[in-house]
């Protein structure tokens, strides 16, 4: 199993501003995943990110409104680039360990 | 494209029987996952199939057909507290990547006394 954590759990962000949020897991995984989950909907792939390459992105993402680093097997951030209110979610960290594992997840309100 | 298909909406009695369906149409298909999500919390796992066929895990139960694109979870002796979203997700290989995990939109189920 996995034990994800998200740094911050919730923050309240102004318009234009970004926002860092950061995934650390207790063991060495080789990919991981960011989700966006809007209110009263499913989970949306925004992106894979395997160490020492770029991340790849789900059609709709791209890399100047959410880049992401990886910089070791346990660690990743997506950074969320000059918000709008659109931009409030939820943004959950995944890896895959046997099973596929989610973090608690950053609920990100944009005012 | 990925595309899966599952009920918005479902309501059942506690302590009576529930089938959630899903259906999909993806490429480079490795396996389909149910999760649990109560509101507010992530989603916990609940069963994988790669094969055809059922598997079972207590009072959940997960079927899959890969030719016919559909797979369907299983909730016996319901309980209020599986009054929850449930989650189809379909691993799959695509755009260079793999083992990409892609939801449906989730079917949020009642369960009534």
């Amino acid at each position: 199993s996995a034990v994800i954590s998200q740094k911050p759990s919730r923050d309240i962000c102004q318009r234009g501003t970004s926002l860092t949020i950061q995934c650390q897991v207790d063991s060495q995984v080789t990919m991981m995943f960011w989700y966006r989950q809007q209110p009263g909907q499913s989970l949306t792939l925004i992106a894979t990110a395997n160490q020492g390459s770029e991340a790849t992105y789900e059609s709709g993402f791209v890399i100047d409104k959410f880049p992401i680093s990886r910089p070791n097997l346990t660690f990743s951030t997506l950074t969320v680039s000059n918000m709008s209110p659109e931009d409030s979610s939820i943004y959950l960290c995944s890896v895959i360990a046997n099973e596929q594992f989610f973090g608690p997840g950053t609920r990100l309100t944009v005012l | 494209g990925q595309n899966i298909d599952q009920p918005t909406e479902m309501t059942a009695t506690e302590g009576a029987i529930v089938q959630i369906n899903c259906t999909y149409q993806t490429s480079g298909f490795n396996g389909l996952f149910w999760y649990q999500q109560h509101a507010g919390e992530a989603p916990t796992f609940l069963s994988y199939n790669v094969l055809d066929g059922l598997e079972e895990k207590g009072r959940f139960s997960s079927f899959l057909s890969r030719s016919k694109g559909y797979s369907y979870l299983l909730l016996k002796e319901l309980q209020m507290k599986d009054s929850a979203s449930y989650l189809c997700a379909v691993r799959a290989s695509y755009g260079g990547a793999t083992n990409k995990l892609i939801f449906g939109t989730g079917t949020l189920l009642a369960v009534q006394p």
